[in-house]
Formats: C-alpha cells, structure tokens, sequence
C-alpha cells in the first residue's frame, strides 16, 4: 500500500535558521506532491505542489521543495526561520492507483526558538 | 470570497446523541471531502463526493452517513455519537477528484467533543 512518512513529529530550530522538513513516500508511479500548513486552531493551507514540471517548487511565505524521484522524497525547506512559521505542516500525495484521493502524512510540528 | 464555510465551530455532545455538519463551498467544485484529524494521525478521510449526487467511503467511514445535498453543500451527520468520535472534523472541496494535480480547498474545521 501506498504511504507518506515524515520523518520526526516535531522540529525545533532556531529563528533564522535552515528549515528542513522531510516527507518520504512509497509509490511505484509517479505522484503529484502537496505541502500544507495549519496554523493553531485554523485549517490546512496550500504552501505549494508538485504536478511533474520543474522538480524544484517554490510556494508561499518563502518556502520551497525539490522532488527526487531516486529517493522518493520532497522534503520542504525555508533559508531563514521566521516566528510566524510556527505551525503544523503536513506532506500529502496523490496516485493515479488511490482513485486520485489524497495520501496524507502526520504532520510535523515546526517549533521556532527566539 | 468565503471558500470553504463549516458550521458549528465547536460542538459538545454527549453519548448517543446525534448531529449534523454543515458545510458549504462557493469555489463552484465538483469533489468535496469529509477529514478527522486526530494527534499524530494525520488527516484520515471519512467520505467523500465525487461529484453532485454521488458519495463514497473513504478510510474510517463508520459511525457516518453525509449527504451531498447539490453542488455546494456536502453534510456529516452522526447518528449516535461514541467518545471515539472526539475529533477536529474538516471539510474539503476541489475542482474534481479525477484531477489529482489540483489542491484540495479547507474550512477552519469543527472541534467537537463526546462526554
């Protein structure tokens, strides 16, 4: 069965610094990609996608992710932690063999230190 | 521009009482979801609707019944709700859930709780 990992349910780093959130999946085809972010007590939020374009995806608030397909992974990253990146993200995949429904990971709290 | 509306935001039930979850979207999206969100479990999919006047379970689909009630609504009702339903519940919608590339669209969710 096709999963999502994300290595590590909390991440804390320090504000400025490399934000590096990872998301694994297992799929012998290939996926579309998804970030989301839930703020507290808000819903989930597109941050970006990947649908087999450029393999590097840039999305909001400064955030990016680069698909590699030999390791199956599309791990998030941000240069410089802000406060206001607190929150929940969450990695999700879609397959064209799970009637194109949404394959979620956890979700790994980003915890920023001051 | 609204996008996805649930209501209530918050419930309290107790055991064995039934409600329903209102949700509604103005994106004019053909698929629409129903999640829990459980501490450490991700989003897990109750039902969802492919389109106007179709439904089908997803991954935890008992204890539910929805109703696509036209285009924009898409409803959760709890027959007799159990504390194992102590939940955030969201909603969902997207432009069709043949299209795998596109986003699927939340409402800030419904906290609800069984005593």
């Amino acid at each position: 069965a096709q999963s999502v990992t994300q290595l590590g349910s909390h991440v804390s780093v320090s504000e400025g610094a490399l934000v590096l959130l990872r998301c694994n999946y297992s799929s012998s085809v290939p996926p579309y990609l998804f970030w989301y972010v839930q703020y507290p007590n808000q819903g989930l939020q597109l941050l970006l996608k990947y649908t087999s374009a450029a393999t590097l995806v840039k999305g909001i608030n400064g955030f990016e992710a680069e698909f590699k397909k030999s390791e199956t992974s599309f791990h998030l990253t941000k240069p410089s932690a802000h406060m206001s990146d607190a929150a929940e993200y969450f990695c999700a995949v879609s397959l064209m063999d799970s009637n194109y429904q949404l394959i979620w990971g956890a979700g790994t709290k980003l915890i920023i230190k001051p | 521009n609204a996008g996805v509306t649930q209501t209530p935001k918050f419930q309290v039930l107790k055991t064995g009482q039934s409600m329903t979850l209102q949700c509604a979207q103005d994106m004019n999206h053909n698929s629409m979801y129903w999640y829990r969100q459980d501490p450490g479990m991700g989003l897990r999919l109750i039902y969802y609707s492919a389109s106007e006047g179709t439904t089908d379970k997803g991954e935890v689909p008992n204890g539910y019944n929805v109703s696509r009630l036209n285009k924009r609504e898409f409803s959760l009702r709890l027959e007799s709700a159990a504390p194992s339903q102590t939940s955030v519940y969201f909603c969902a919608s997207s432009e069709s859930v043949l299209y795998s590339n596109q986003p699927q669209h939340f409402g800030d969710g419904t906290r609800l709780s069984i005593l």
